[in-house]
């Protein structure tokens, strides 16, 4: 069965140093979603991104964000200047119109 | 103010008991997600539903959109279904932006 997947699984960072996470979609998957859950805490939307560009964003994603498709199977998260607050599970997810399927996430660790 | 409540916030269950777990919205949607986030943290969308009920094995999903409230039942619940239930709502219509509930933490004893 198809899945989304990212990489890596845990990626420890010092503070001030640029993250990419990386998710691979499925396929035939049109909509693109990063979400994040900060320990303990409930998941929370970031961005989705449909025809290679963003469709909607949340408060939480502002000018340290940015999301690439950088080509037909990638789908990647950009932190410029990692801040210990950004310290959170991602979750890639894909959609062909509503239905969700979610990556397996990448544990961000800002020290 | 939260627009997705969830109830109980803990359930702790005996193998074999039927379980409900509770969703109620404030914003008008046009679906609704169910989720299972694992211990490991991993994220499975288990329904998605926009009327009526949906059953997936030992799981059931009803909405009653006027009621604006959702619930997910687990039939002859098993420890493996130990996980933690999330609703997620969209905010728009495009039905990109989520909101989530807190979640319920689900444990169920041998």
């Amino acid at each position: 069965e198809p899945e989304v997947t990212q990489t890596p699984s845990h990626q420890v960072t010092q503070m001030g140093q640029e993250v990419i996470l990386r998710c691979v979609p499925i396929s035939n998957h049109l909509y693109f979603y990063w979400y994040r859950q900060i320990l303990g805490q409930k998941v929370e939307f970031l961005v989705s991104f449909y025809n290679n560009e963003i469709s909607e964003k949340s408060e939480i994603f502002d000018d340290q964000f940015s999301v690439e498709r950088p080509d037909g199977s990638n789908f990647t998260l950009k932190i410029r200047s990692t801040k210990l607050e950004d310290s959170a599970m991602y979750f890639c997810a894909s959609s062909v119109y509503y239905e969700q399927y979610f990556g397996p996430g990448t544990r961000l660790t800002v020290t | 103010k939260n627009e997705v409540e969830q109830s109980p916030q803990n359930l702790t269950a005996q193998e074999g008991e039927f379980i409900t777990i509770n969703c109620s919205y404030s914003v008008g949607i046009s679906a609704l997600h169910w989720l299972q986030q694992h211990p490991g943290g991993g994220i499975v969308s288990l329904f998605m539903l926009s009327s009526g009920k949906k059953k997936h094995g030992r799981l059931i999903a009803t909405i009653n959109i006027q009621e604006k409230h959702s619930s997910l039942h687990i039939t002859a619940s098993h420890p493996r279904d130990s996980a933690v239930y999330i609703c997620a709502v969209p905010l728009s219509n495009t039905g990109n932006q989520f909101y989530f509930g807190t979640g319920t933490s689900l444990t169920v004893i041998p």
